[in-house]
């Protein structure tokens, strides 16, 4: 199975630079990389999708090493409004082409003013 | 353009009894994935239907089951309901992706229904 480790939470303050590193030893070849932001009582939402290298949106960029081993969400100049716990997902590398998304335990980023 | 909805937004069971969740998928979306999600944890991966069968499943029990209609909406029913079973049913909704597409995976979630089993 495909585990991904992330850290439980992490401090940050407003106008500042915050990178998330997901480690995931055991991602399969057809697997994409996807981060989600989760608020209080909703469902998550999607914020960046890679495969290797890096990409980048109007909220974040996402940095794939060669390996994909591991991935890093970085959000630049994080708000208030980016307090959420943000998820690190990839498939469970099961074998016949069947996938099976895998939430992390999540990562708890709280911005402070 | 409506997102994901789900119904009921909230719901009180009895143990034992049985309960149906709705959702219905972003426009355009012809795949629906059921989550649960318990307090302080991540969502976990009930199943995933696509042209009204069930593609994929996780590591839940026959007690949990689905549909899907034609209209791609979906239906999400778990019978003789376990105090276990309380927490925030997260549906989600994508367009088919599989081998041959990568296993792109960005899927769309509805608000949940919070399940409370007393």
């Amino acid at each position: 199975l495909a585990k991904t480790t992330q850290p439980i939470s992490m401090d940050s303050y407003e106008g500042q630079e915050v990178n998330i590193t997901c480690s995931h030893n055991n991602i399969a070849t057809n697997d994409y990389i996807t981060w989600y932001q989760q608020f209080p009582s909703q469902g998550p939402r999607f914020i960046i999708q890679g495969y290797k290298t890096k990409v980048t949106n109007e909220v974040a960029s996402l940095f794939i090493p060669a390996d994909r081993k591991s991935s890093t969400l970085s959000l630049p100049r994080v708000s208030l409004s980016d307090t959420a716990v943000y998820y690190c997902l990839v498939g469970d590398g099961a074998s016949g082409g069947s996938y099976i998304p895998t939430f992390g335990r999540g990562t708890s980023l709280i911005v402070h003013p | 353009d409506a997102g994901v909805t789900q119904s009921p937004t909230h719901l009180i069971k009895t143990r034992g009894q049985q309960v149906t969740l709705r959702c219905s998928p972003k426009s355009g979306h012809d795949t629906v994935s059921w989550y649960q999600q318990a307090l302080g944890q991540g969502p976990q991966f009930i199943f995933q239907y696509y042209e009204e069968e069930e593609r994929q499943r996780g590591n839940f029990p026959d007690r949990f089951s689905g549909h899907q209609f034609p209209n791609y909406s979906s239906e999400l029913n778990v019978n003789a309901l376990l105090l276990g079973d309380s927490a925030l049913y997260l549906c989600a909704s994508s367009l088919a992706s599989g081998p041959l597409a990568g296993f792109t995976y960005e899927q769309y979630f509805g608000p949940g229904t919070r399940l409370t089993v007393t």
